[in-house]
């Protein structure tokens, strides 16, 4: 079973710059859903997607925007990146059902210079 | 207002003892779920336990098991036989929602430190 895989693992760039995290969910995982989590603090929900719609979403705003692909694979899109952005960026797929735990990648550190 | 509430920043346990983590929530939804999750200094966020708001007996995996009190709204992480590869940050998360629209909320954490 592959687990979650998110790349790059660590980016740095520069404010007002656009950038693209990209993560492959686990096997068998229909559902995708993105954190930010600032050093020190828990993660923050962003959005999720489910069926290559977004069917959920955090106090972010729209400058964050992300895509599912039919093999659930998935992109997260950050625009006129801001110092504070700065953070670990963690993906996590899941089953739909109720009691399924969010499986996470070891994330992508991101830095805005 | 905070919908997950860790209050312990950091704790310390002697190895081999039993740590209790506390976490509250407050939520409306009468369905809702919660977990917990350990994140080591490496990053990753490992599941460790979920408990449903219908479940009637307490979650237990291995040595964690959740102590939850369904009026008091808090769902407790209970470790037992503390081990050095303990240490870590430890989450506890809500998934509340409709099903198909669910959010996750994170709390704050709680850095454990095992002592050997």
């Amino acid at each position: 079973e592959t687990g979650v895989t998110q790349s790059p693992t660590h980016l740095i760039k520069t404010r007002g710059q656009q950038v693209t995290l990209r993560c492959s969910s686990q096997s068998g995982h229909n559902t995708v859903s993105w954190y930010q989590q600032a050093l020190g603090q828990g993660p923050q929900f962003i959005f999720q997607y489910y069926r290559e719609e977004e069917n959920g979403r955090g106090n972010f705003p729209p400058r964050f925007s992300g895509l599912q692909f039919p093999n659930y694979s998935s992109e997260l899109n950050v625009n006129a990146l801001e110092l504070d952005d700065s953070a670990l960026y963690l993906c996590a797929s899941s089953l739909q059902g109720a009691n399924s735990p969010l499986h996470f990648g070891n994330g992508t550190r991101l830095t805005v210079t | 207002a905070q919908k997950i509430t860790q209050t312990q920043p950091g704790m310390f346990v002697q190895e081999k003892e039993a740590v209790t983590l506390d976490c509250t929530y407050d939520t409306s939804d009468p369905s809702y779920g919660l977990f917990w999750y350990k994140q080591p200094s490496s990053g990753e966020m490992i599941f460790l336990i979920y408990q449903g708001s219908y479940d009637q007996q307490n979650a237990t995996e291995g040595r964690y098991s959740l102590n939850f009190q369904k009026a008091r709204k808090s769902a407790n992480l209970v470790i037992s036989a503390s081990q050095l590869g303990d240490s870590a940050m430890y989450f506890c998360a809500m998934r509340e929602g409709p099903s198909g629209t669910y959010k996750y909320i994170f709390g704050t954490g709680t850095r454990l430190k095992v002592l050997a």
